[in-house]
């Protein structure tokens, strides 16, 4: 069974742009997480979707967004691009039918540099 | 702030036992302990979990204390693929909003 996977692998842009990054979950699997990490802040979770409803934020900005589509596939946007964006921006997805099921598989990351 | 407390780092030579430990005091009835390791660059990667009693898969062993405020990881063979950030989270069964906290750091040497 394939992995998650996050497009695009590495991404650069300047301050004041928007960008936008994709991830494709496990076969199966309906809940889409995202998270940033940054060295100073380590793992930190920006949101939840599960059947195209976002069930859960953490503590970001209103410039970070995201959606999920009817097939689970999930794009996370962030606006107005600030040089303290340039971080590793991972997915995780999981079957997220209960109990330990919420076990979250991870994809390689996308790599956001800002100038 | 996470719930849990790791040691910032660890050694252990190649071949012989990592026993990483975790402390969860406040850990409650319903809260699973969930271990992920991230290898360097690399996204999370799922290791094991437990509620109440132990539990060994493949990639390794978690010993849950009775009362559930401590946990240990024990990978039985360390090899140098194992150097890695491995994280100790506690988590109901809300699942997908994982406190990732700063985990350990263990470096395996030859």
């Amino acid at each position: 069974k394939a992995g998650v996977t996050q497009t695009p692998r590495y991404l650069i842009k300047t301050r004041g742009q928007q960008v936008t990054l994709s991830c494709s979950p496990i076969s199966g699997h309906r809940s889409v997480s995202w998270y940033q990490q940054t060295p100073g802040q380590g793992l930190q979770f920006l949101f939840e979707y599960f059947s195209e409803t976002q069930r859960n934020k953490g503590n970001f900005p209103g410039r970070f967004s995201g959606r999920q589509f009817s097939n689970s596939r999930s794009e996370m946007n962030v606006s107005t691009l600030e040089l303290g964006d340039s971080a590793l921006y991972l997915c995780a997805s999981s079957l997220s039918t209960g109990g330990a099921l919420y076990t979250q598989y991870f994809g390689p990351g996308t790599r956001l540099t800002v100038l | 702030d996470a719930k849990t407390t790791q040691p910032p780092s660890m050694d252990c030579a190649e071949g012989r036992a990592a026993n990483l430990p975790c402390n969860h005091s406040t850990i409650s009835g319903n809260e699973y302990v969930y271990w992920y390791r991230q290898i360097h660059s690399q996204g999370p990667q799922y290791i094991i979990h437990g509620l109440k009693n132990n539990e060994t898969n493949e990639m390794a062993s978690l010993i849950i204390t009775e009362d559930r405020k401590s946990s240990t990881l024990i990978l039985p063979h360390a090899t140098l693929r194992d150097t890695a950030v491995y994280y100790c989270i506690v988590d109901s069964n809300s699942g997908y909003a994982l406190n990732f906290g700063k985990g350990t750091s263990l470096l395996v040497t030859p």
